[in-house]
């Protein structure tokens, strides 16, 4: 059972570029969200979805897309990055309101 | 607006002696409270839950929570640490009105002694 799948593991961009970051769930569930972490400052909620065609924004969105054509994935599109968007990006998904969360194992983007 | 302290951002503990993990909520309602733990380079797993009920909670890994209301806190428990629990450990909770959304505390760093 794959839980929540997040690609690439590893990215580095240069400042403007733009890039998309993977996330896929094969739990059925409706509940999906994205979280940056920073050192000292926990997890951050980015954008979040309660279902397909439904998403909305969370703590921190500002530079970040997001869309749910589908219950299994949830891609998160930086537009155009910033060295300030470095950071450990998480993705996970939960199977109703308020069930605990199932975490992707993360990617780490470097932006120079 | 709901939010998660953890006052410890470092603890270190002796292999074999007991842990206790702070964590303090505020959230207006009845808050659904969570404890997860991160191994490094990997993502958060879930240790245990409080959703209603029995105050006193069992987790996996021998770990337990004890939701006090009075106090607006959910601590994490463990009788006798492991050398593989050292990791990070967050806090999160969840209210009732706004979609699911998680808020995090900023997480405690366990490092345990030999």
């Amino acid at each position: 059972n794959a839980g929540v799948t997040q690609t690439p593991k590893f990215q580095v961009l240069k400042t403007g570029q733009s890039m998309t970051l993977q996330c896929a769930q094969d739990m059925n569930h409706e509940y999906m969200s994205w979280y940056r972490q920073d050192p000292g400052m926990g997890l951050r909620l980015i954008h979040y979805s309660v279902g397909a065609g439904i998403t909305d924004q969370g703590e921190v969105p500002n530079g970040y897309n997001v869309s749910r054509s589908t219950t299994e994935d949830f891609p998160l599109r930086l537009l155009s990055a910033a060295p300030s968007q470095t950071s450990v990006y998480f993705c996970a998904s939960g199977g109703v309101v308020r069930s605990p969360l199932h975490f992707g194992n993360g990617t780490r983007l470097t932006v120079t | 607006a709901q939010s998660v302290t953890q006052p410890d951002i470092h603890i270190t503990v002796s292999e074999g002696a007991s842990l206790e993990l702070r964590c303090n909520y505020s959230y207006g309602a009845t808050p659904y409270l969570f404890w997860y733990v991160q191994s490094p380079g990997q993502g958060l797993q879930l240790l245990l839950k409080y959703f209603s009920g029995d105050t006193l909670v069992q987790g996996i890994k021998g770990f337990e929570a004890e939701f006090k209301r009075s106090q607006s806190s959910f601590n994490l428990r463990k009788p006798s640490v492991h050398w593989s629990d050292a990791a990070e450990y967050f806090c999160a909770v969840v209210g009732d009105t706004n979609a699911g959304k998680s808020t995090f505390g900023d997480g405690t760093t366990l490092t345990v002694k030999p």
